[in-house]
Protein backbone atom coordinates (compact mmCIF):
# COMPACT_ATOMS: atom_id res chain seq x y z
CA UNK A 1 0.00 0.00 0.00
CA UNK A 2 1.08 3.87 0.15
CA UNK A 3 1.49 4.18 -3.63
CA UNK A 4 2.59 7.47 -5.19
CA UNK A 5 3.33 8.05 -8.97
CA UNK A 6 4.51 10.51 -10.62
CA UNK A 7 3.88 11.62 -15.03
CA UNK A 8 6.22 12.00 -16.63
CA UNK A 9 9.26 10.44 -15.10
CA UNK A 10 11.09 12.51 -17.58
CA UNK A 11 10.61 15.87 -19.82
CA UNK A 12 12.68 17.64 -21.94
CA UNK A 13 11.05 21.16 -23.17
CA UNK A 14 12.10 24.56 -24.79
CA UNK A 15 12.45 27.31 -23.20
CA UNK A 16 9.75 29.54 -22.53
CA UNK A 17 7.26 26.56 -22.65
CA UNK A 18 5.83 25.24 -19.79
CA UNK A 19 5.57 22.03 -18.21
CA UNK A 20 3.07 19.80 -15.85
CA UNK A 21 3.70 17.21 -13.52
CA UNK A 22 1.49 15.05 -12.27
CA UNK A 23 1.44 13.41 -8.55
CA UNK A 24 -0.93 10.35 -7.40
CA UNK A 25 -1.79 9.05 -4.78
CA UNK A 26 -2.97 5.07 -5.84
CA UNK A 27 -4.45 3.49 -2.94
CA UNK A 28 -4.95 6.16 -0.44
CA UNK A 29 -6.61 9.20 0.01
CA UNK A 30 -3.69 12.35 0.29
CA UNK A 31 -5.55 15.32 1.87
CA UNK A 32 -1.67 17.10 1.55
CA UNK A 33 0.97 16.59 -1.07
CA UNK A 34 4.19 18.32 -0.75
CA UNK A 35 6.55 18.95 -3.95
CA UNK A 36 10.46 19.17 -3.85
CA UNK A 37 13.17 19.95 -6.12
CA UNK A 38 16.42 17.95 -5.73
CA UNK A 39 19.31 19.45 -8.06
CA UNK A 40 22.18 17.65 -8.34
CA UNK A 41 24.30 16.19 -5.77
CA UNK A 42 22.17 18.17 -3.53
CA UNK A 43 19.56 17.04 -1.10
CA UNK A 44 15.71 18.00 -1.26
CA UNK A 45 14.40 21.51 -1.01
CA UNK A 46 10.84 21.92 -0.23
CA UNK A 47 9.08 23.98 -2.45
CA UNK A 48 5.52 23.77 -1.56
CA UNK A 49 2.98 22.06 0.34
CA UNK A 50 -0.43 21.44 -1.37
CA UNK A 51 -3.82 21.10 0.55
CA UNK A 52 -6.88 19.37 -1.09
CA UNK A 53 -9.79 22.53 -2.46
CA UNK A 54 -7.45 24.75 -0.96
CA UNK A 55 -4.42 27.45 -1.90
CA UNK A 56 -0.56 25.82 -2.16
CA UNK A 57 1.63 27.51 0.33
CA UNK A 58 5.30 28.25 -0.88
CA UNK A 59 8.13 27.94 0.50
CA UNK A 60 10.12 31.93 1.14
CA UNK A 61 12.42 32.45 -2.20
CA UNK A 62 9.79 29.94 -4.50
CA UNK A 63 8.15 31.87 -7.12
CA UNK A 64 4.12 30.32 -7.08
CA UNK A 65 3.14 32.65 -10.19
CA UNK A 66 5.95 30.08 -12.07
CA UNK A 67 5.52 26.94 -10.40
CA UNK A 68 1.70 26.96 -10.27
CA UNK A 69 0.08 23.96 -8.00
CA UNK A 70 -3.45 22.46 -8.17
CA UNK A 71 -4.83 19.78 -5.95
CA UNK A 72 -8.08 19.31 -7.19
CA UNK A 73 -9.24 15.87 -5.87
CA UNK A 74 -7.73 13.78 -2.88
CA UNK A 75 -5.91 11.83 -5.15
CA UNK A 76 -4.11 14.52 -7.37
CA UNK A 77 -1.89 17.17 -7.44
CA UNK A 78 -0.55 19.06 -10.55
CA UNK A 79 2.77 20.63 -10.47
CA UNK A 80 3.21 23.33 -13.39
CA UNK A 81 6.43 25.30 -14.34
CA UNK A 82 5.50 28.36 -16.24
CA UNK A 83 7.78 29.90 -18.82
CA UNK A 84 10.59 27.15 -18.08
CA UNK A 85 14.18 28.39 -17.98
CA UNK A 86 17.52 26.31 -17.77
CA UNK A 87 17.73 27.16 -14.58
CA UNK A 88 14.80 24.92 -13.54
CA UNK A 89 16.41 21.83 -14.98
CA UNK A 90 16.14 19.83 -11.64
CA UNK A 91 14.54 16.70 -10.58
CA UNK A 92 11.25 16.98 -8.68
CA UNK A 93 9.52 15.26 -6.35
CA UNK A 94 6.39 15.05 -4.72
CA UNK A 95 4.75 13.17 -1.44
CA UNK A 96 1.68 12.44 -0.28
CA UNK A 97 0.13 11.69 3.56
CA UNK A 98 -2.23 9.92 3.97
CA UNK A 99 -5.43 11.68 6.10
CA UNK A 100 -7.27 9.06 7.24
CA UNK A 101 -5.03 6.48 8.55
CA UNK A 102 -3.02 6.33 11.37
CA UNK A 103 0.34 6.80 9.84
CA UNK A 104 1.52 9.79 12.38
CA UNK A 105 2.48 12.04 9.73
CA UNK A 106 4.40 9.68 7.21
CA UNK A 107 5.01 11.08 3.97
CA UNK A 108 5.11 8.55 0.97
CA UNK A 109 7.05 10.10 -1.86
CA UNK A 110 6.76 9.57 -5.86
CA UNK A 111 9.88 8.47 -8.15
CA UNK A 112 10.59 12.35 -9.21
CA UNK A 113 10.30 13.75 -12.64
CA UNK A 114 13.38 14.91 -14.46
CA UNK A 115 13.05 17.87 -16.11
CA UNK A 116 15.45 19.39 -18.94
CA UNK A 117 14.93 22.85 -20.08
CA UNK A 118 16.85 23.32 -23.33
CA UNK B 1 15.09 27.72 11.70
CA UNK B 2 16.00 23.81 11.55
CA UNK B 3 19.14 22.86 9.97
CA UNK B 4 19.81 19.03 9.57
CA UNK B 5 23.42 17.42 9.00
CA UNK B 6 24.81 14.41 7.85
CA UNK B 7 28.11 13.22 8.27
CA UNK B 8 30.07 11.74 6.44
CA UNK B 9 29.40 13.07 3.61
CA UNK B 10 31.05 9.71 1.57
CA UNK B 11 31.59 6.47 2.91
CA UNK B 12 33.34 3.65 1.06
CA UNK B 13 33.60 0.35 3.07
CA UNK B 14 34.25 -2.83 1.90
CA UNK B 15 31.51 -5.68 1.93
CA UNK B 16 30.97 -7.32 4.96
CA UNK B 17 31.61 -4.19 7.74
CA UNK B 18 28.99 -2.93 9.83
CA UNK B 19 28.74 0.90 9.38
CA UNK B 20 26.97 3.89 11.32
CA UNK B 21 25.72 7.33 9.46
CA UNK B 22 24.88 10.14 11.83
CA UNK B 23 22.49 12.85 11.55
CA UNK B 24 22.15 15.58 13.81
CA UNK B 25 19.22 18.45 13.81
CA UNK B 26 19.71 22.00 15.72
CA UNK B 27 15.55 21.59 16.56
CA UNK B 28 14.75 19.07 19.09
CA UNK B 29 11.13 19.68 18.94
CA UNK B 30 10.53 17.24 16.28
CA UNK B 31 7.58 14.95 15.95
CA UNK B 32 9.28 12.23 13.94
CA UNK B 33 12.85 11.78 11.78
CA UNK B 34 12.99 9.39 9.09
CA UNK B 35 15.44 7.85 6.88
CA UNK B 36 15.73 7.32 3.67
CA UNK B 37 17.65 5.68 0.57
CA UNK B 38 17.74 7.01 -2.83
CA UNK B 39 19.32 5.38 -5.79
CA UNK B 40 20.76 7.39 -8.73
CA UNK B 41 18.70 9.13 -10.69
CA UNK B 42 16.19 7.84 -8.68
CA UNK B 43 12.87 8.48 -6.04
CA UNK B 44 12.83 7.98 -2.54
CA UNK B 45 12.57 4.77 -0.24
CA UNK B 46 11.44 5.36 3.03
CA UNK B 47 13.37 2.61 5.12
CA UNK B 48 13.21 3.25 8.89
CA UNK B 49 10.45 6.02 10.39
CA UNK B 50 11.11 6.89 14.70
CA UNK B 51 8.28 8.90 16.42
CA UNK B 52 9.75 10.77 18.96
CA UNK B 53 8.53 9.17 21.78
CA UNK B 54 10.62 6.51 20.47
CA UNK B 55 14.72 5.27 20.98
CA UNK B 56 15.12 3.06 17.66
CA UNK B 57 13.72 0.94 14.69
CA UNK B 58 14.69 -1.81 13.72
CA UNK B 59 14.61 -3.82 10.09
CA UNK B 60 16.44 -6.41 8.91
CA UNK B 61 20.04 -5.43 9.23
CA UNK B 62 19.21 -1.47 9.50
CA UNK B 63 18.66 -0.09 12.93
CA UNK B 64 18.21 3.57 13.64
CA UNK B 65 18.34 5.24 17.18
CA UNK B 66 16.89 8.61 18.23
CA UNK B 67 18.61 10.94 20.69
CA UNK B 68 15.96 13.89 20.69
CA UNK B 69 17.25 15.79 23.23
CA UNK B 70 20.63 15.40 21.90
CA UNK B 71 19.69 16.20 18.67
CA UNK B 72 20.82 13.37 16.84
CA UNK B 73 20.23 10.08 15.29
CA UNK B 74 22.03 7.33 13.88
CA UNK B 75 21.66 4.41 11.16
CA UNK B 76 23.10 0.87 11.55
CA UNK B 77 23.51 -1.15 8.53
CA UNK B 78 24.75 -4.19 9.18
CA UNK B 79 26.99 -7.02 7.43
CA UNK B 80 26.79 -4.39 4.78
CA UNK B 81 26.21 -5.63 1.17
CA UNK B 82 27.27 -4.19 -2.33
CA UNK B 83 23.27 -3.49 -3.07
CA UNK B 84 23.24 -1.20 0.25
CA UNK B 85 25.53 1.26 -2.15
CA UNK B 86 23.57 4.56 -2.37
CA UNK B 87 22.55 7.94 -0.91
CA UNK B 88 21.39 7.82 3.08
CA UNK B 89 19.21 10.87 3.74
CA UNK B 90 17.44 11.73 7.16
CA UNK B 91 14.67 13.87 7.88
CA UNK B 92 13.10 15.57 10.21
CA UNK B 93 9.55 16.44 10.71
CA UNK B 94 8.63 19.59 12.85
CA UNK B 95 4.90 17.80 13.36
CA UNK B 96 3.34 21.25 13.21
CA UNK B 97 3.59 22.00 9.71
CA UNK B 98 4.43 18.59 8.54
CA UNK B 99 7.00 19.62 7.02
CA UNK B 100 9.87 17.44 6.46
CA UNK B 101 13.59 18.77 6.88
CA UNK B 102 16.20 16.80 4.73
CA UNK B 103 19.98 16.46 5.84
CA UNK B 104 22.73 16.86 3.56
CA UNK B 105 22.77 13.07 2.80
CA UNK B 106 25.69 10.34 3.05
CA UNK B 107 26.77 8.98 0.12
CA UNK B 108 27.41 4.96 0.70
CA UNK B 109 29.94 2.92 -1.34
CA UNK B 110 30.21 -0.62 -0.74
CA UNK B 111 33.11 -2.32 -2.83
CA UNK B 112 32.59 -6.30 -3.29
Amino acid sequence: GAVVSQHPSWVICKSGTSVKIECRSLDFQATTMFWYRQFPKQSLMLMATSNEGSKATYEQGVEKDKFLINHASLTLSTLTVTSAHPEDSSFYICSARDGTSGSLYEQYFGPGTRLTVT
Amino acid sequence: KQEVTQIPAALSVPEGENLVLNCSFTDSAIYNLQWFRQDPGKGLTSLLLIQSSQREQTSGRLNASLDKSSGRSTLYIAASQPGDSATYLCAVNGGATNKLIFGTGTLLAVQP
